[in-house]
């Protein structure tokens, strides 16, 4: 079956930064996706990553390491707007395919 | 270039009812994706429209259905709806080709069934 986890909710302070966890399970695995979801509005595609290692993209960077089934999201010099939820999802092929996580949601405070 | 576009963006039905949801993707993608969101069970897929055929699917009873038509653009259709079915429907278009598998969502259609 298909399993992804992350974390349920997590708080940080503005200007500091902020590490997202997602491990995954899945068969047929062909690369991780990351999105932002901001409350009543759709996801916004933030990264995808095929190879294992880091990528950069700004204030956000996103890490995969695909023998350990392990990614992370990691956001730089937090601001207010970036509290949201952050979305992992696994890219199984088979067509477009995302099996989601059930997402973390960000609390940055002052 | 716009965006992924859905109709309507909001709907009240009633039990029993059916309902038909509208995508228009990305000028020039030809893979449309549907996910429901609900609070409970996060984004779930139902299933994938390539070149107006299904490529995948979810698990979603028979009632969820949809079809795509020669323009890309995609309807999803939910029949005999039951209060469960109240949620943020969501679809993907993808542009498809070698290391182009960025899913880019619509504002979604929010269903409540009464």
């Amino acid at each position: 079956g298909q399993n992804i986890d992350q974390p349920t909710e997590m708080t940080a302070t503005e200007g500091a930064i902020v590490q997202i966890n997602c491990t995954y399970q899945t068969s047929g695995f062909n690369g991780l996706f990351w999105y932002q979801q901001h409350a009543g509005e759709a996801p916004t595609f933030l990264s995808y990553n095929v190879l294992d290692g880091l990528e950069e993209k700004g204030r956000f960077s996103s890490f995969l390491s695909r023998s350990k089934g392990y990614s992370y999201l990691l956001l730089k010099e937090l601001q207010m707007k970036d509290s949201a939820s952050y979305l992992c999802a696994a890219f199984t092929g088979g067509g477009n395919k995302l099996t989601f996580g059930t997402g973390t949601q960000l609390k940055v405070e002052l | 270039k716009a965006g992924v576009t859905q109709t309507p963006r909001y709907l009240i039905k009633t039990r029993g009812q059916q309902v038909t949801l509208s995508c228009s993707p990305i000028s020039g993608h030809r893979s449309v994706s549907w996910y429901q969101q609900t609070p409970g069970q996060g984004l779930q897929f139902l299933f994938e429209y390539f070149s107006e055929t299904q490529r995948n699917k979810g698990n979603f009873p028979g009632r969820f259905s949809g079809r795509q038509f020669s323009n890309s653009r995609s309807e999803m259709n939910v029949s005999t709806l039951e209060l469960g079915d109240s949620a943020l429907y969501l679809c993907a278009s993808t542009g498809g080709g070698v290391g182009k598998n960025e899913q880019y969502f619509g504002p979604g259609t929010r269903l409540t069934v009464t």
